[in-house]
């Protein structure tokens, strides 16, 4: 299995707050990714990284915003959450020239 | 805009029946990956098709991907409830960091 955590995993939150969710991998691949899972919708990209400090939007990028400081470390940060940002995120990563992705655990947020 | 459909949606079967999932689209891919994702966990790397026509076994799982590279199917011989989770499968387009992933098949085995 691809060394890929993810904290917290469990997460319930009130409607306004922040929330800052990590991702840690001890591949050392260059690309990470955040998704989000929903019934009907699959999973579905917010933000990727293809190295320290670079980072670009994906399909629902709205009310996210990514930090990566390190190779190993991705985290992704809701500013406001609302109640429609209730999923299940999943940090994922691959190598650089690879389609195939590695998934962490998954971490359920709940916004109340 | 790229998408990618699954069908069936759900599927219940018997331990020991056959069944075969399908994907499709109307895009080409590069490549094609079959996941399987078990409850509360990330979804696991099964297989990568790469080449239009390309089969693939993974012991009692078959993986074709079309000759025009545009849909693929999965079959399973004999499932077993260990087969049992949500099938995703994901398609690379011309960039290979630009994967989109389908819906899921459901997948229940009953003993």
């Amino acid at each position: 299995d691809a060394g890929i955590t993810q904290s917290p995993r469990h997460k319930v939150t009130e409607t306004g707050t922040p929330v800052t969710l990590r991702c840690h991998q001890t591949e050392n691949h260059r690309y990470m990714y955040w998704y989000r899972q929903d019934p009907g919708h699959g999973l579905r990209l917010i933000h990727y990284s293809y190295g320290v400090k670079d980072t670009d939007k994906g399909e629902v990028s709205d009310g996210y915003s990514v930090s990566r400081s390190k190779t190993e470390d991705f985290l992704l940060t809701l500013e406001s959450a609302t109640s429609s940002q209730t999923s299940v995120y999943f940090c994922a990563i691959s190598s650089s020239g690879r389609t195939e992705r590695y998934f962490g655990p998954g971490t359920r947020l709940t916004v109340t | 805009t790229q998408l990618l459909e699954q069908s069936p949606q759900f599927l219940s079967i018997q331990e020991g029946e056959n069944l075969t999932v399908y994907c499709n689209s109307s895009s080409v891919f590069s490549s094609l990956q079959w996941y399987r994702q078990e409850p509360g966990e990330g979804p696991v790397l099964l297989v990568t098709v790469v080449t239009g026509g390309e089969v693939k076994k993974l012991k009692r799982l078959t993986f074709q991907f079309g000759d025009a590279r545009k849909d693929s199917s999965l079959h399973i011989t004999a499932a077993q409830p260990g087969d049992t989770g949500l099938y995703l499968c994901a398609g690379a387009g011309t960039s290979y960091d630009k994967v989109i992933f389908g819906p899921g098949t459901s997948l229940s085995v009953i003993p």
